[in-house]
Order: C-alpha cells, then sequence, then structure tokens
C-alpha cells in the first residue's frame, strides 16, 4: 500500500460526458502526479500541482482539467469524454525535494463507451 | 529536452538466469534516475534511485541498477531471475541543472521470466 488512495476504481460512462476522479496523496507530501496510461500510449504525464499551485504541464489536453485543494487532494475533470479517453487514470504524490521518488496510486479504470 | 529510452520492450529470460533491462537517458546538469515497476492492475512501485555517489544502486526484491556516466545508461539488473519478478519496467529521469524539471518515463519494458 502506497497510502496514495485513488476514487473511484472504476468508471464507466458515455461519450460526451464529464466525470471526476479524485485522489490523496500521502501523508505529508505536497505533491501530486497525474498519468494516463493505455495500450497504445503508454505512460503519459498530464499534469502536476505542489502546494495548490500547477508546476509542470505534460500532454493534458484541453478537454482535462485537475486542481489540488487546500487540503492537498486532487481532482481530475475529464469532459466531453471521447472512446479514446478510455484508460486506466494514474495519481502520485511525492515530498518536496525533486529527487524524491513518486508513490502511485492503484488507479482509476475509466471506460468511455 | 530532457529523455528516456528503453530500448527493449519485451525482455525474456529464463528463472535463475541474470537478467538486464536497459536505459539511456538525456538530460540537462547531473540526473536523478529511478525504476519503477508495474504489476498487471497495479500502480507503479518504486524499485530504486541514483541521487549521488555510488554508481552502484541497490534497490528492492533484489535488483539494483548501474549509472554510466560516460554512456548515459542506468540498466537494472538482478543476479538471479524469479518467475515473480515478470512484471513492466519503467526507467524515469528528472534534470539537475536548476529551475523546475518535471520527471520523464521510459516507454516501459515487460520482463516475462520462464520458469
Amino acid at each position: 500500500d502506497s497510502g496514495v488512495t485513488q476514487t473511484p476504481k472504476h468508471l464507466i460512462t458515455a461519450t460526451g460526458q464529464r466525470v471526476t476522479l479524485r485522489c490523496s496523496p500521502r501523508s505529508g507530501d505536497l505533491s501530486v502526479y497525474w498519468y494516463q496510461q493505455s495500450l497504445d500510449q503508454g505512460l503519459q504525464f498530464l499534469i502536476q500541482y505542489y502546494n495548490g499551485e500547477e508546476r509542470a504541464k505534460g500532454n493534458i489536453l484541453e478537454r482535462f482539467s485537475a486542481q489540488q485543494f487546500p487540503d492537498l487532494h486532487s481532482e481530475l475533470n475529464l469532459s466531453s469524454l471521447e472512446l479514446g479517453d478510455s484508460a486506466l487514470y494514474f495519481c502520485a504524490s511525492s515530498a518536496r525535494d525533486r529527487y524524491n521518488e513518486q508513490f502511485f496510486g492503484p488507479g482509476t479504470r475509466l471506460t468511455v463507451l | 529536452a530532457q529523455s528516456v529510452a528503453q530500448p527493449e520492450d519485451q525482455v525474456n529470460v529464463a528463472e535463475g538466469n541474470p537478467l538486464t533491462v536497459k536505459c539511456t537517458y538525456s538530460v540537462s546538469g547531473n540526473p536523478y534516475l529511478f525504476w519503477y515497476v508495474q504489476y498487471p492492475n497495479r500502480g507503479l512501485q518504486f524499485l530504486l534511485k541514483y541521487i549521488t555517489g555510488d554508481n552502484l544502486v541497490k534497490g528492492s526484491y533484489g535488483f539494483e541498477a548501474e549509472f554510466n556516466k560516460s554512456q548515459t545508461s542506468f540498466h537494472l539488473k538482478k543476479p538471479s531471475a524469479l518467475v515473480s519478478d515478470s512484471a513492466l519496467y519503467f526507467c524515469a529521469v528528472r534534470g539537475n541543472s536548476g529551475g523546475y524539471q518535471k520527471v520523464t518515463f521510459g516507454t516501459g519494458t515487460k520482463l516475462q521470466v520462464i520458469p
């Protein structure tokens, strides 16, 4: 158990819909990262927050957005969903310093029908 | 821009034999290097990291990795493979040249240990 929690574990929805994925980082970790993993694209970095502020952006679509709240939990919002958005979405957290490893949550499996 | 290359999509090794999973990187300044493992339907788990110091880094489950600055490589190794080592392995790098630099992951290498 990494100490990172993600809800829900599974999500099935239809094209055009909007969903919210939630992540709680390890106790004391200020950084939260979001990743998308699909069979054809591999592990794609989406976005990172540090103590409530956006820190880095990766291959995140404009239809996707995220935020980190004062209690440090984070949410990833996916809107106007397409079939191709079906994937595993991982959240990870790390302590402050750049040499610290990331701890990954169990993921949310999103299926868009 | 920093990058990580894992040249092999899959590595097959017989149980009990030594294994190597390759990783090369490109980054500004000195690198911070990481290996992660992913078992089916699970999140990635941290295995080991190189920050500074001894080029041979020991990690979890008997794995080790050797940092080679001249070859910009950080290959993952284990003296004797177990069937339970079969998983997806990711190499990652973060630069250390000042300013903020994100972590970049490789595309992953599937390790298959054959009984």
